[in-house]
């Protein structure tokens, strides 16, 4: 069975600063991973989409990268500002189960302080 | 171009009342998720349209949850009656197609409590 972990749960930085979101997941078979983004109370953010072949994705200042292999993402912020407050959720689709349905992590809470 | 539509915002209602959400996909979207997310949690899939057929209502309470998507477009999500553990926030996505590689676009959500 499929399962997503993103660690930390919660972060918290200073402006400015380069900082990293992990994900892992526990099965390789997936057909992509998904970086979404969540403001409080609103809904979310397509922000990086990996496909299973790719091994990164570049949008801005982010930085997603997939190692399918090790069952793991990073989501590289670069340059910190306080309007990246938000929780980033990661999400794969596994290529087996149920309806390959969108398997998705808890998510980390980040918080750029000016 | 426009991205997904979800109407109210918010709605506070008392448990074993009725309520509704609607929802308008990006235009030419043939793909239509319906997402339930309890605080604190990921979104759990409610149920997927391609089309105006339903793909996956698994997680689906039909009890008391209903779906419909008539014209392959727009959706509405009811749930009758309404109990507290219902609160949560609803989010409705769509996406291009139903392959897999499709990326999936959300709307703002409908956050509801039920009291």
């Amino acid at each position: 069975k499929q399962e997503v972990t993103q660690i930390p749960a919660a972060l918290s930085v200073p402006e400015g600063e380069n900082l990293v979101l992990n994900c892992s997941f526990t099965d390789s078979a997936i057909y992509n991973l998904q970086w979404f983004r969540q403001d409080p109370g609103k809904g979310l953010t397509s922000l990086l989409l990996i496909q299973s072949s790719q091994r990164e994705q570049t949008s801005g200042r982010l930085n997603a990268s997939l190692d399918k292999s090790s069952g793991r993402s990073t989501l590289y912020i670069a340059a910190s500002q306080p309007g990246d407050s938000a929780t980033y959720l990661c999400a794969v689709r596994p290529r087996v189960g149920n309806n390959r349905k969108l398997i998705w992590g808890l998510g980390t809470s980040l918080g750029v302080n000016p | 171009e426009a991205g997904v539509a979800q109407s109210p915002r918010y709605k506070i209602i008392e448990k074993r009342q009725s309520v509704a959400f609607w929802c308008n996909p990006i235009s030419g979207h043939a793909t239509l998720y319906w997402y339930q997310q309890i605080l604190g949690q990921g979104p759990k899939l409610l149920i997927q349209f391609q089309n105006n057929g339903v793909v996956d209502d698994s997680q689906l309470p039909k009890d008391r949850f209903s779906a419909e998507r008539l014209k392959g477009v727009d959706s509405t999500l009811k749930i009758q009656p309404a109990k507290l553990e219902d609160s949560a926030v609803y989010l409705c996505a769509s996406s291009s197609g139903l392959a897999e590689a499709y990326e999936q676009y959300f709307g703002p959500g409908t956050r509801l409590t039920v009291t």
